[in-house]
């Protein structure tokens, strides 16, 4: 079973700040995907990165693969209240999701 | 074009109780995925099925779990005889079929049955 270890697992910040999360492995993927989810809904797609080293920016987010891709990272700047939620990270190996521990993400005005 | 449905949202059942989660997918979507999920944790994944296919059960419990996606309907995950630690958030996702060269799929998640068990 490949495990990914995020941190910090709780992040309370004020709205303004930047802040970054991390999700590592000792496994490879083809490729590691993020999805954000909110209290009592399911995970939603935000970005997936496929290549080593890759950067991808949506808005305010900021994705990086790493150059073995086994780890990634999620930088948010200024952040919003509506940003708030459970931001999780799943590594791709086959057809198969493996997600990471979690970030809880509150955002407070 | 609806997302993937799962029924019911909310069941309770008394320990020794059977539960039964249901998830249709999205349509055109022949893979199923079921995860668990505690407050503010991490998904855990619990079995992978294709159409009338158990692909990777590796994450269920050897006993009183099971899973199912037949032909036609929705795919059933069930849960023989109950226990209080069984509470949790059961989520099904679904995607289409990978393509080759390493491009991931999406997957599609539906709101989650949330297990209680009294």
């Amino acid at each position: 079973t490949q495990l990914l270890e995020q941190s910090p697992q709780f992040l309370s910040i004020q709205e303004g700040e930047n802040l970054t999360v991390y999700c590592n492995s000792s496994s490879v993927f083809s490729s590691l995907q993020w999805y954000r989810q909110e209290p009592g809904e399911g995970p939603v797609l935000l970005v997936t990165v496929v290549t080593g080293g890759e950067v991808k920016k949506l808005k305010r987010l900021t994705f990086q693969f790493g150059d073995a891709r086994k780890d990634s990272s999620l930088h948010i700047t200024a952040a919003q209240p509506g940003d708030t939620g459970l931001y999780l990270c799943a590594g791709v190996a086959g057809n198969q999701f493996y997600f990471g521990t979690g970030t809880s993400l509150t955002v407070i005005p | 074009n609806a997302g993937v449905m799962q029924n019911p949202r909310h069941l309770v059942r008394r320990r020794g109780q059977e539960a039964r989660l249901r998830c249709s997918p999205m349509k055109g979507h022949s893979h199923v995925y079921w995860y668990r999920q505690l407050p503010e944790e991490g998904l855990k994944f619990m079995v992978y099925l294709q159409k009338e296919n158990i692909i990777d059960e590796s994450g269920m419990p050897k006993e009183r779990f099971s899973a199912e996606f037949p032909k036609e309907g929705p795919s059933i995950l069930r849960i023989q005889q109950v226990v209080r630690g069984d509470s949790a958030a059961y989520f099904c996702a679904s995607s289409r079929r990978l393509l080759a060269g390493g491009y991931t799929g999406e997957l599609f998640f539906g709101e989650g049955s949330r297990l209680t068990v009294l």
